[in-house]
């Protein structure tokens, strides 16, 4: 079964460029997840997906982040325009379902580094 | 709100060697415990997991059991390998938010 699938790998963008990530979760996942890892730290969730609605974006900054999952399968995120600060790595996540014990599976994540 | 401390590393341990990566939690209500690992390159991984007060998780030699009146979680392995080399990630589930709360990860080096 194929995990977790996210692209780029890696990815080096000026400030004030715009940068956009693609996720592929595991067939048949409903639930979808996008968090931030900064260096040296876990992961922070930004939003969370079940099917195509976002049931919890309240720690995306949505001033220069958005994200979208049509037809409820694969998602984009997007920074626009980007700055220093979010230079990081951006984990993609799926679970089967909502239920609180349904366990997440990692993507390899996208490496962004912002100059 | 919902939190997670983990033992500061890095840690450096000889093939062999017991290892204990201490976790302890602060959340409100009965939060599910995990630990995942991260491989060089790789996403995280789900080693184990607890789901209520007093339950041991385990995999490949790894253990931790949940311990509602120390509300901690620490991660044990007896005898470490080489291959054991990674970042481990403690982190709980709220049952009401729904979402992974991670410790800041604790790097793990095993030497041969």
């Amino acid at each position: 079964e194929a995990g977790v699938v996210q692209s780029p790998r890696y990815k080096i963008i000026e400030k004030k460029q715009p940068v956009a990530f693609w996720c592929n979760p595991i067939s048949g996942h409903n639930t979808l997840y996008w968090y931030l890892q900064n260096l040296g730290q876990g992961p922070e969730l930004l939003i969370r997906y079940e099917n195509e609605e976002a049931v919890d974006d309240s720690q995306l900054p949505k001033d220069r982040f958005s994200a979208e999952r049509l037809k409820g399968v694969d998602s984009t995120l997007k920074i626009q325009p980007a700055e220093l600060g979010d230079s990081a790595v951006y984990l993609c996540a799926s679970s089967l379902d909502e239920r609180g014990g349904s366990e997440q599976y990692f993507g390899p994540g996208t490496r962004l580094t912002v100059t | 709100g919902n939190s997670v401390t983990q033992m500061e590393g890095p840690v450096t341990l000889s093939e062999e060697a017991f290892l204990t990566i201490n976790c302890t939690y602060t959340a409100t209500g009965y939060p599910s415990l995990f630990w995942y690992v991260q491989y060089p390159g790789e996403g995280l991984q789900l080693l184990l997991k607890a789901t209520k007060a007093d339950d041991k998780g385990s995999n490949k030699g790894f253990e931790a059991t949940y311990r509602k009146e120390t509300t901690s979680f620490h991660l044990e392995k007896g005898s470490v390998q080489v291959s054991d080399s990674a970042v481990y990630f403690c982190a709980l589930l709220s049952g009401s938010a729904r979402q992974l709360t991670f410790g800041s990860g604790t790097q793990l080096t095993v030497l041969p």
